[in-house]
């Protein structure tokens, strides 16, 4: 059973508008949230991440929301530019120190 | 140059074939990770090493196996490749400060016939 879940499998979104990508998981020990983009025929790239203290982080035009109770992030893009189409990963791991569960991931597409 | 490269990039091969997968990295890092990826779910963790004598199982260790031969070396072994094994495979390394998240190899493209 995977204990990071990406419903969505893929999104579309216009350019400058926002995109929000969604993440569920299941272990309540999980303590530490992280976001990785992928483009094709590359290895993923870290993008951000967030503790359990928190309930926000931005970086930018990415923000990482947290909900602990609901067990739930979300990352947004504001505002989304076509460069940003890519597949992200939700990941989540015990403590930063831990190694990482990943999510199916999203594919972003940012129509111009 | 790339801070974590694998090689091959790509392999075809047959099934029953040993198949050798290599990483090698520039940053310095002490642990060492080996995923693969398949359409529909994710990254899922393999293998992964602290250090040089340290070697631990991930979430789909069987079928597998790894040899850390030294700080910036880590390599998979197919022993007896199955089709079920085609798949992106990836090498990825971490600071054991934990502030660094992961840092990804581009992946090896692997196919069995």
């Amino acid at each position: 059973d995977q204990q990071v879940k990406q419903n969505s499998p893929s999104l579309s979104v216009q350019e400058g508008r926002i995109s929000i990508l969604n993440c569920d998981y299941t272990n309540s020990m999980f303590d530490y949230f992280l976001w990785y983009k992928k483009y094709p025929a590359e290895g993923p790239t870290f993008l951000i991440s967030i503790s359990s203290i928190k309930d926000k982080n931005e970086d930018g035009r990415f923000t990482v929301f947290l909900n602990k109770s609901a067990k739930h992030l979300s990352l947004h893009i504001v505002p989304s530019q076509p460069g940003d189409s890519a597949v992200y990963f939700c990941a989540a791991s015990k403590t930063s120190y831990d190694k990482v569960i990943f999510g199916p991931g999203t594919s972003l597409s940012v129509i111009p | 140059d790339a801070d974590v490269t694998q090689t091959p990039r790509n392999r075809i091969t047959k099934t029953g074939k040993r198949i050798m997968l290599e990483c090698s990295q520039t940053k310095g890092h002490d642990r060492m990770y080996w995923y693969r990826q398949d359409p529909g779910l994710g990254l899922r963790l393999i293998y992964y090493s602290f250090d040089v004598k340290d070697i631990n199982k991930g979430e789909i260790s069987d079928g597998y196996s790894v040899s850390r031969q030294a700080q910036a070396k880590f390599s998979l072994s197919l022993e007896s490749a199955i089709p079920n094994q085609t798949a992106l495979y990836f090498c990825a390394t971490s600071d054991p400060t934990g502030r660094q998240p992961q840092h990804f190899g581009d992946g090896t493209r692997l196919s069995i016939l």
